[in-house]
């Protein structure tokens, strides 16, 4: 079956536009969640989705936002965006909830901020 | 809160040597635990998991065990390939509820290099 699907994979922007990012997970995955990477913070949680509701958020400004859609599909947007943005953004799907199976993530959206 | 920490990396070895990637954790309620392989440009792949203490997950030759006595989930292989080459992450997920739910805890990564 298909696996995750993350589009755009690379993405160039200019400081202060916006981007929407998009992901659709694994077919019957309710759960979809982002993440961030960058060199210097590693791997961090920006929030997660599941049936439509956001869950939970990270510590990220409210720049960053997102949304996910009755076919469980996800975006997620960052406005005004910065330099500091600049990083692989992932999303990652599930069955359920902080599932012991474990997630399964797209290859991700590379975004560059010039 | 939860925190994974990893070994200081990068790690470089010869090909068929043994491999150990060190991993600890803290965290609230009972985690779930995984090590994830990340190849270059591309996503995560899950690599293992264990969902309890004295759980042993294993793929590809890879192979961690759930000490909760010690919290930790070391990353061993007894033979590695220089397909292995990639970076390595540990991460836990808890049913707790608050902020923890829901979400991954990723360690900062291990760069593991296998030369022929």
């Amino acid at each position: 079956k298909a696996g995750v699907t993350q589009t755009p994979r690379y993405l160039i922007k200019t400081r202060g536009q916006q981007v929407t990012l998009s992901c659709s997970p694994i077919s019957g995955h309710r759960s979809v969640s982002w993440y961030q990477q960058t060199p210097g913070q590693g791997l961090q949680f920006l929030f997660e989705y599941f049936s439509e509701t956001q869950r939970n958020k990270g510590n990220f400004p409210g720049r960053f936002s997102g949304r996910q859609f009755s076919n469980s599909r996800s975006e997620m947007n960052v406005s005004t965006l910065e330099l500091g943005d600049s990083a692989l953004y992932l999303c990652a799907s599930s069955l359920e909830l902080a599932p012991a199976g474990g997630y399964t993530f797209g290859s991700g959206t590379r975004l560059t901020v010039v | 809160g939860n925190s994974v920490t990893q070994m200081e990396g990068p790690v470089t070895l010869s090909e068929e040597a043994f491999l150990t990637i060190n991993c600890t954790y803290t965290a609230t309620g009972y985690p779930s635990l995984f090590w994830y392989v990340q190849y270059p440009g591309e996503g995560l792949q899950l690599l293992l998991k264990a969902t309890k203490a004295d759980d042993k997950g294993s793929n590809k030759g890879f192979e961690a065990t759930y000490r909760k006595e010690t919290t930790s989930f070391h990353l061993e292989k007894g033979s590695v390939q220089v397909s292995d080459s990639a970076v390595y992450f540990c991460a836990l997920a808890t049913n707790a509820g608050g902020t923890s739910y829901g979400k991954l805890t990723f360690g900062q990564g291990t760069i593991l290099t296998v030369h022929p």
